[in-house]
């Protein structure tokens, strides 16, 4: 069966660090584009963060120089590493299998097919 | 970057038929993916490229495109249908990112 399993949530005081892992199993993270996903309490989805196959990263405007996605191919584990946490980083965070194919230069995309359950992140002193 | 828009809420009848629009200049160069999602649960994908369907979602979801509006359309809406749904795709400004649309709440009456 094809299942994300997200851990290492909780609650964190402003400016501190938290890492967030993503199990995978039924698929190889290393061979998939994945993303991280977050939702504040009571608003819409915001993309944060993806890792591209080939080991590329890329970072939401509002999380970059403070979050690092990485992953470990022994593990089949995606990471999210927040470091300088802000009381607006407060969300659900979901990782996700990215669907992108790339061809050459060009990119198709193809939506996020497989979603952890999520795990909450609390920035509050 | 880019920017996804769409209707906060919809309605619609018991059975009849709706569309939920997503309007954004990354449109015109990826196609929309839609998700639906229900309080306290993860984004469930419902629609993907030019309009395809995951396996084990109903054939009454279809998604269509013109120029920098995507469209999800619920042909014969079930009480089960009521939830939030997103759009998504790529940023066309070259810079890797991925965007959602704020959310359309979809009411069954």
């Amino acid at each position: 069966e094809v299942q994300l399993v997200e851990s290492g949530g909780g609650l964190i005081q402003p400016g501190g660090s938290l890492r967030l892992s993503c199990a995978a199993s039924g698929f190889t993270v290393s061979s998939n584009y994945m993303s991280w996903v977050r939702q504040a309490p009571g608003k819409g989805l915001e993309w944060v963060s993806v890792i591209y196959s080939g080991g590329s990263t890329y970072y939401a405007d509002s999380v970059k120089g403070r979050f690092t996605i990485s992953r470990d191919n022994s593990k089949n584990t995606l990471y999210l590493q927040m470091n300088s946490l802000r009381a607006e980083d407060t969300a659900v965070y979901y990782c996700a299998r990215d669907l992108t194919v790339t061809i050459g230069h060009y990119y198709y995309y193809y939506g996020m097919d497989v979603w952890g359950q999520g795990t909450t992140v609390t920035v509050s002193s | 970057s880019s920017e996804l828009t769409q209707d906060p809420a919809v309605s619609v009848a018991l059975g009849q038929t709706v569309r939920i629009t997503c309007q954004g200049d990354s449109l015109r160069s990826y196609y929309a993916s839609w998700y639906q999602q229900k309080p306290g649960q993860a984004p469930v994908l419902v629609i993907y490229g030019k309009n395809n369907r995951p396996s084990g979602i109903p054939d009454r979801f279809s998604g269509s495109s013109s120029g920098n509006t995507a469209s999800l359309t619920i042909t014969g809406a079930q009480a089960e249908d009521e939830a939030d749904y997103y759009c998504n795709s790529r940023d066309s400004s070259g810079n890797h990112h991925v965007v959602f649309g704020g959310g359309t709440k979809l009411t069954v009456l």
